[in-house]
């Protein structure tokens, strides 16, 4: 089955530093949806990118669909402790309709 | 308003018992899933429904067996619980693309 792998797996930084994550998957992708889950929580959808080469910002995050639509990356811009959580990107195959989730990226802010 | 709820939110039961856990959306959505998230964070979809139909069935044991028995409610039912099915269980719902997660259900089998 599709895999969508993540990495790092894990991020440590100081509050105030950038972040980011990157997804990849061995196949073309029909579009990419990224997810946030603080710890504890559940999975909050953040966006979904379904063009080549799309940049879409939300404030301070920044998220990217690759020309080839087989990668992504989400980019944190000055983290803040309220970004800690686990990061997963989750993607479409065309004509499939099930999300297969990535590994994710478990973000730990330093004070 | 909760969107997606799900109960109970613990459940704590010994090998062997069996158990349901049930999930209920109040957007409309005509879309219905169950996920597994293990303690290694991994998320993996188990089952989707689309108008009480169900279109999507991964890979999981017959002991688990999902109803839906309206576009609102998917329950999950597991036979014979096994100390691997510890995990925290999410439901969630969909109308086009964006997936709503309820608060999940943390099993924890002894």
């Amino acid at each position: 089955g599709q895999q969508v792998m993540q990495i790092p797996q894990y991020q440590h930084v100081q509050e105030g530093e950038d972040f980011t994550t990157y997804c990849n998957s061995s196949t073309t992708l029909s579009n990419i949806q990224w997810y946030k889950q603080r710890p504890g929580g559940h999975p909050v959808f953040l966006i979904q990118l379904v063009k080549s080469g799309e940049v879409k910002k939300q404030k301070r995050l920044t998220f990217q669909f690759g020309e080839a639509k087989k990668n992504s990356s989400l980019h944190i811009t000055a983290t803040q402790t309220t970004d800690v959580g686990t990061y997963f990107c989750a993607a479409t195959n065309f004509g499939n309709e099930k999300l297969t989730f990535g590994t994710g990226t478990r973000l730990t802010i330093i004070p | 308003d909760t969107a997606v709820s799900q109960t109970p939110k613990y459940l704590v039961t010994q090998m062997g018992n069996d158990k349901s856990i049930k999930c209920e959306q109040n957007l409309g959505h005509d879309t219905m899933y169950w996920y597994k998230q293990d303690s290694k964070k991994f998320l993996k979809i188990m089952f989707s429904y689309n108008n009480k139909e169900l279109i999507i069935n991964e890979t999981v044991p017959n002991r688990f067996s999902p109803k839906s028995p309206d576009k609102a409610h998917l329950n999950l039912h597991i036979n014979s619980l096994e100390l691997g099915d510890s995990a925290v269980y999410f439901c969630a719902s969909s109308h086009r693309y964006e997936q709503y997660f309820g608060p999940g259900t943390r099993l924890t089998v002894t």
